[in-house]
């Protein structure tokens, strides 16, 4: 069965920094694109950022880029995403999400619970 | 970027009636088309891919068609259990973009 579990979610002063996990197991996890996508409160869906299985190339969403550094760890089958920087407008509830097949870009099969980020002083 | 305009922003329907909901790509997506279902406090559920690909396990009243800039979801017959938020996603091109959702409500 596949599980995707976030962590690293909090409250973070204007400034601040954060890094978001997602653990992930029930399939082999290097041969996927991963991706993470955030839900703002009361607002849609969000791409964020994706990472190729291999880790070898990376894309972000314009408001994210230099800001966000998504990363994996395929020998311990985890994601993460470094923010950096976080301002009010990043208050969201993030989720990882599996790419479905072997390209990195394709729809999301299967979704962690999410972790909320609340940016605030 | 490809901005995905779904509409209506929201439907009121009573369970049995058919629901069709409508996605729109600024540009050709081809076939790079996906539709999720999400309930509060949930995460996003895959229901269609590929424009028309019925994600496994989800029930055959939903269904999805269209080709390049313009798509449906239909739900044949509506259920208790379909009352909930639906979304588009184009997954052509980087940034891939999502439709700013359809609330599916009781009417």
């Amino acid at each position: 069965e596949v599980q995707l579990v976030e962590s690293g979610g909090g409250l973070v002063q204007p400034g601040g920094s954060l890094r978001l996990s997602c653990a992930a197991s029930g399939f082999t996890f290097s041969s996927y694109a991963m991706n993470w996508v955030r839900q703002a409160p009361g607002k849609g869906l969000e791409w964020v950022s994706t990472i190729r299985g291999s880790g070898g190339s990376t894309y972000y969403a314009d408001s994210m880029k230099g800001r966000f550094t998504i990363s994996r760890d395929n020998s311990k089958n985890t994601l993460y995403l470094q923010m950096n920087s976080l301002r009010a407008e990043d208050t969201a509830v993030y989720y990882c999400a599996k790419t479905v097949g072997g390209l990195p870009h394709g729809s999301f099969d299967y979704w962690g619970q999410g972790t909320l980020v609340t940016v605030s002083s | 970027d490809i901005q995905m305009t779904q509409s209506p922003s929201s439907v009121s329907a009573s369970v049995g009636d058919r629901v069709t909901i409508t996605c729109r790509a600024s540009q050709d997506i081809s076939s790079w088309l996906a539709w999720y279902q999400q309930k509060p406090g949930k995460a996003p559920k895959l229901l269609i891919y590929a424009a028309s690909s019925l994600e496994s396990g989800v029930p055959s009243r939903f269904s999805g068609s269209g080709y390049g800039t313009d798509f449906t979801l239909t739900i044949s017959s509506l259920q208790p259990e379909d009352f909930a938020t639906y979304y588009c996603q184009q997954a052509n091109s980087f940034p891939q973009t999502f439709g700013q959702g359809t609330k599916v409500e009781i009417k």
